[in-house]
């Protein structure tokens, strides 16, 4: 099993750009889950799913969107990329526990 | 609301035994998890409490009190592998919906030799 896997690791934007964060898991879960971690502030909750077709917002989901049309796939998506948009976004899916995909460092200058 | 409160940063000794607090304030609770967290890499879980009392898995237990909203984490016989971040998290019973954790900002822990 791969567990959950994220692409791209990096990626730089300019202001106004836009772009998908990909988000998989081999596990068969229906949870998942996009968090952004920013340095000292602890993890956000942005969006969730329960299940294939069903997603919920979380703490912080302006300035993104999701779908969820497999049970394996969670894009993130950001349509007009901003400077408080630079951080460490990670994706989670949960059968007992949460399990962190490595995360998607991300700059907006 | 939820509200998790974990001290920011602690330093302790190879060998030694440290005590991790976290507390917490929830309109409803289903669960306190602990995850570590090593420098640019992703959480990993340790510990998860549901009912009162001690958890040991190990070098690592974890405590719970869900009438004083308290839980601690504690290592033993420190190893300098250990140096990270601790996140406390809490997971909800909401009244309607699905739960989801809400996390703590983490104490970041320094083991020195």
């Amino acid at each position: 099993n791969a567990g959950v896997t994220q692409t791209p690791k990096f990626r730089i934007l300019k202001i106004g750009q836009s772009m998908t964060l990909q988000c998989a898991q081999d596990m068969n879960h229906n949870y998942m889950y996009w968090y952004r971690q920013d340095p000292g502030m602890g993890l956000k909750l942005i969006y969730y799913s329960v299940g294939a077709g069903i997603t919920d917002k979380g703490e912080v989901p302006n300035g993104y969107n999701v779908s969820r049309s497999t049970t394996e796939d969670f894009p993130l998506r950001l349509e007009l990329a901003a400077p408080s948009q630079t951080s460490v976004y990670f994706c989670a899916s949960k059968g007992e526990r949460q399990y962190f995909g490595p995360g998607t460092r991300l700059t907006v200058t | 609301g939820q509200n998790i409160d974990q001290p920011t940063e602690m330093t302790a000794t190879e060998g030694a035994i440290v005590q991790i607090n976290c507390t917490y304030q929830t309109s409803g609770f289903n669960g306190l998890f602990w995850y570590q967290q090593h420098a640019g890499e992703a959480p990993t879980f340790l510990s998860y409490n549901v009912l009162d009392g001690l958890e040991e898995k190990g070098r690592f237990s974890s405590f719970l009190s869900r009438s004083k909203g308290y839980s601690y984490l504690l290592l033993k016989e420190l190893q300098m592998k250990d140096s990270a971040s601790y996140l406390c998290a809490v997971r909800a019973a909401p009244n309607s919906g699905y739960s989801t954790l809400t996390f703590g900002k983490g104490t970041m822990l320094l083991v020195s030799p």
